[in-house]
């Protein structure tokens, strides 16, 4: 059984830092493509980050970039995404996906998420 | 950035009725477009990929159409438990987008 797991979510203040880590099991982790999506309160989904299956390329959406990066210890079978220079606007819960490429394309399994709150 | 434009943003329908909801891109996007379903408090659900490959395990009075810029999710007889939020996604290309979602209510 496939399963997702994330952790490392709080309460942080505008400009602190948080490290989300997915703990993966079920697949063979360094076969997949890993990302990361959030939604923040009562909102809709907001793509974050990608890596590839053997983390030499990451993508992510512009108002993240140079503050967020997304890595991956195959070993551990873990994704992380390290958050600085946090902003309230990240508040949000962040889910981790397996991203399925092939002749189609598509997130099918999320974990349960992690809630990120950035508040003063 | 590719912009999908999801509508209705809200539907009132009662269980038995067939449902459309529709998804439009901004540009085309090669069929890359997958449907999920959100219940409160819950992950999202993959119900569809590649536009119209039912996802295992999914009912299969679910359904996805379209091609272009154009898609819809249809779901052919609502049942009680399919009232929940419903959301396209594009993996074409980054940044990869989502539409605003569709909250599918009781009537």
């Amino acid at each position: 059984e496939v399963q997702l797991v994330e952790s490392g979510g709080g309460l942080v203040q505008p400009g602190g830092s948080l490290r989300l880590s997915c703990v993966t099991s079920g697949f063979i982790f360094s076969y997949y493509y890993m990302g990361w999506v959030r939604q923040a309160p009562g909102k809709g989904l907001e793509w974050v980050a990608n890596i590839k299956a053997d983390g030499g390329e990451t993508f992510y959406v512009d108002s993240v970039r140079g503050r967020f990066t997304i890595s991956r210890d195959n070993a551990k079978n873990t994704l992380y995404l390290q958050m600085n220079s946090l902003r309230a606007e990240d508040t949000a819960l962040y889910y981790c996906v397996r991203y399925v490429r092939g002749n189609n394309y598509y997130f099918d399994y999320w974990g349960q998420g992690t809630v990120a709150t950035v508040s003063s | 950035d590719i912009q999908l434009t999801q509508s209705p943003s809200f539907l009132s329908a009662s269980v038995g009725d067939r449902v459309t909801i529709t998804c439009r891109a901004s540009q085309g996007i090669s069929g890359h477009l997958a449907w999920y379903q959100q219940k409160p408090g819950k992950a999202p659900k993959l119900l569809i990929y590649g536009t119209s490959t039912l996802q295992s395990g999914v009912p299969s009075g679910f359904s996805g159409s379209g091609s272009g810029t154009d898609f819809t999710l249809t779901i052919s007889s609502l049942q009680p438990e399919d009232f929940a939020t419903y959301y396209c996604l594009q993996f074409k290309s980054y940044p990869l987008t989502s539409g605003g979602g569709t909250k599918v209510e009781i009537e």
